[in-house]
């Protein structure tokens, strides 16, 4: 168990629709790191934030928003959804954002339908 | 940007020898690397600074060629358990974490 946790585990939802992903970070751990994964493909990074600022954005679309809160936890929001952001989506955190190690939570499973 | 990886897979017997490679265009702080089984989320196996230095744990190790942007994670005497997804991840200047495509490594009896 790495600590991070997230939630809901599974969402299946439908085109044009608005979903939210939540994540809480390992006790201690200041960075979170949100990742998009397609089905066996590689870790694309999106978006990152440290001690409740934006602090690295990737290849994140508009359509996709994110925050982390003053407790830490982190909340993605993807709106407009389209058949190819079916993925897994993972959310690390690491305690200073750089020079540390990242802990994955288990991941999200979006499926759009 | 996203550091390349090779080979995309590798496929071994039981006690033989492995290297991954990962090669970035841009000055690296450091190097990660992970390994990710099938339907599991990532596992991290080591960090590698700037410094060159090299870090082992029991029978994986890895390098790290600062000036020529180079990591290499050596498996030695592969077991069953080391099969799966390998990824390096690189930090530079940009304060974020990229990963390469992934190696899938293979290990059969």
């Amino acid at each position: 168990d790495s600590g991070v946790t997230q939630t809901p585990k599974h969402l299946i939802t439908a085109t044009g629709q608005r979903v939210t992903l939540r994540c809480s970070p390992r006790s201690g751990d200041l960075s979170v790191y949100w990742y998009q994964q397609s089905l066996d493909q590689g870790l694309q990074f999106l978006i990152q934030y440290y001690n409740g600022e934006e602090r690295a954005k990737g290849n994140i679309l508009e359509r996709f928003s994110a925050q982390q809160f003053p407790d830490l936890h982190s909340e993605l929001n993807l709106s407009s959804l389209e058949l190819g952001d079916s993925a897994l989506y993972f959310c690390a955190s690491s305690v200073q954002g750089r020079n540390s190690p990242l802990h994955f939570g288990n991941g999200t499973r979006l499926t759009v339908t | 940007q996203q550091p390349v990886q090779s080979p995309q897979a590798v496929i071994l017997r039981e006690g033989e020898d492995a290297v991954i490679n990962c090669s970035s265009s841009k000055a690296l702080y450091s190097v990660h690397w992970y390994r990710q089984k099938h339907g599991e989320a990532p596992v991290f196996l080591m960090i590698l600074l700037k410094g060159g230095e090299q870090k082992g744990h029991e029978k994986i190790s890895a390098s790290f060629n600062e000036k020529k942007q180079q990591s290499s994670l050596y498996l030695t005497a592969s077991q069953l358990s080391y099969s799966g997804t390998y990824f390096c991840g690189t930090e530079d200047n940009n304060n974020d974490m990229r990963f390469g495509a992934g190696t899938r490594l293979t290990v059969k009896p």
